[in-house]
């Protein structure tokens, strides 16, 4: 089964500073997507950045960017200029490949960010 | 954009009562649902892949008979927690994944069910 680690149980960033969160996985298989989802404190599930594992180039969405370093099976989540609104539980997840839509996320322990006015 | 409905949001009911939890895909059809269940500061952990016309597969550790998955519908999948205790209370996402859309399609949760046992 893969596995997702996410080392940082909690992290702190003051306003308008930059912050990475980290995350890396197991797997033996090349086909794969990878997801950073945020959960606010009212726990819905919010997407914000997702990498194919076959694209090279890091994606990015506004503020947020990832390091995917497919070797190392580490991606990473950086958020630029950070804001109050940015602080969330941060999980990382990983889905097999394909497009079978039968393949659940795995996620990891989560990383609790903190913005500090 | 995709939406995904869970139904309802909080339910508070007594011990030995069983329960019913919704999962709807408003306008897209989903022939795979997943059932998360999340405990207070803790990751979501899969229960359950719900399939459309078939038997849900469960995770190991996930009691079949105990939490009951219907999946009737390509837009509705429903998850029973059946004779609850208050071990049973937890927070309850489902999620799905338009089938028609390529494959980096993310998934999408609903709301989340809030279950308290007394």
């Amino acid at each position: 089964a893969q596995t997702v680690t996410q080392s940082q149980p909690e992290m702190s960033v003051q306003e308008a500073e930059t912050v990475t969160l980290s995350c890396t996985y197991d797997t033996s298989e090349s086909d794969y997507y990878l997801f950073w989802y945020k959960q606010p404190p009212s726990r819905q599930m919010i997407l914000v950045i997702r990498q194919e594992a076959y694209k090279q180039q890091n994606a990015t969405e506004n503020r947020f960017s990832v390091n995917f370093q497919k070797a190392a099976k580490s991606f990473s989540l950086k958020i630029s200029d950070s804001q109050l609104g940015d602080a969330a539980m941060y999980f990382c997840a990983y889905r097999r490949g394909g497009s079978n839509s039968g393949y659940a996320l795995n996620f990891g322990k989560g990383t609790s960010l903190l913005v500090t006015p | 954009g995709a939406v995904v409905s869970q139904h309802p949001s909080w339910v508070i009911c007594k011990s030995g009562t069983s329960v019913k939890i919704e999962c709807r895909s408003l306008d897209f059809q989903a022939t795979t649902m997943f059932w998360y269940r999340q405990f207070p500061k803790q990751s979501l952990m899969l229960m359950a892949t719900s399939n459309e016309g078939s038997k849900a597969t469960y995770e190991q550790g996930v009691e079949k008979d105990k939490f009951l998955i219907n999946h009737a519908s390509l837009t509705l999948s429903t998850l029973t927690v059946t004779s609850a205790h208050p071990e049973d209370s937890s927070f309850y996402i489902c999620s799905a994944r338009d089938w028609t859309g390529e494959g980096n399609q993310p998934q999408h949760f609903g709301d989340g069910t809030r279950l308290s046992i007394l």
